[in-house]
């Protein structure tokens, strides 16, 4: 299995520029989530989704969108990029809706919005 | 809304000693979960260690131990015999609902050779 993967693992992009970040994972897991991590501030919650077809709102939502067609792929797509959008973002999935289930991570993607 | 709260931005533990990292939460849920994961340079999260509300007994896993004290809704995470690959950013996390995962800020630590 190679777990959960992401690309590209860097990208430097230009104000209003849009990108896809891909993430997609080998585990059958139901669940699927997009972090973005900023100094001094952990791991904060963008989007996520509980299965195929099905996505939500996390805590940092705006200006960043997402679709699950398949059980696999959770891209994440930044429309119009601004500089506030300079993180590592890091997708994650776990196994289902059980409390407590560990997520598993990727690699991060570094993004740098000039 | 959960919020998680460590306050020690760094911590520097002499190599065999141990070291104590703080975590403080809050939520109004009564079922949840908490979690330590471990960061290294290479960026990669891992999961050190998970603690479920309704037990009382502290999660161990080989040299890392919690002391979750529910009522003071502190959950702080104990390295013994601390080695060189230790070093790294550590989070303090808790899910309360739907796998959804809310981090503290992270504490940095450094071991001393």
């Amino acid at each position: 299995n190679a777990g959960v993967t992401q690309t590209p693992k860097f990208q430097v992009l230009k104000t209003g520029q849009s990108m896809t970040l891909q993430c997609a994972q080998d585990m059958n897991h139901e669940y699927m989530s997009w972090y973005r991590q900023d100094p001094g501030m952990g791991l904060r919650l963008i989007h996520y989704s509980v299965g195929a077809g099905i996505t939500d709102q996390g805590e940092v939502p705006n200006g960043y969108n997402v679709s699950r067609s398949t059980t696999e792929d959770f891209p994440l797509r930044l429309l119009s990029a601004a500089p506030s959008q300079t993180s590592v973002y890091f997708c994650a999935s776990s196994p289902g809706r059980i409390l407590g289930n560990e997520q598993f991570f990727g690699p991060g993607t570094r993004l740098t919005v000039l | 809304a959960q919020t998680v709260t460590q306050s020690q931005p760094e911590m520097s533990v002499q190599e065999a000693e141990t070291v104590t990292l703080s975590c403080t939460y809050d939520t109004s849920e009564s079922d949840y979960y908490l979690f330590w994961y471990k960061q290294p340079p290479s960026r990669q999260m891992i999961l050190v260690i998970r603690q479920e509300a309704y037990k009382q007994q502290n999660a161990t896993e080989n040299r890392f131990s919690v002391n979750f004290q529910k009522a003071a809704k502190s959950f702080s995470l104990k390295i013994s015999d601390s080695q060189l690959g230790d070093a790294a950013m550590y989070f303090c996390a808790m899910e309360a609902a739907g796998n959804k995962l809310t981090f503290g800020g992270g504490t940095r630590v450094l071991v001393k050779p």
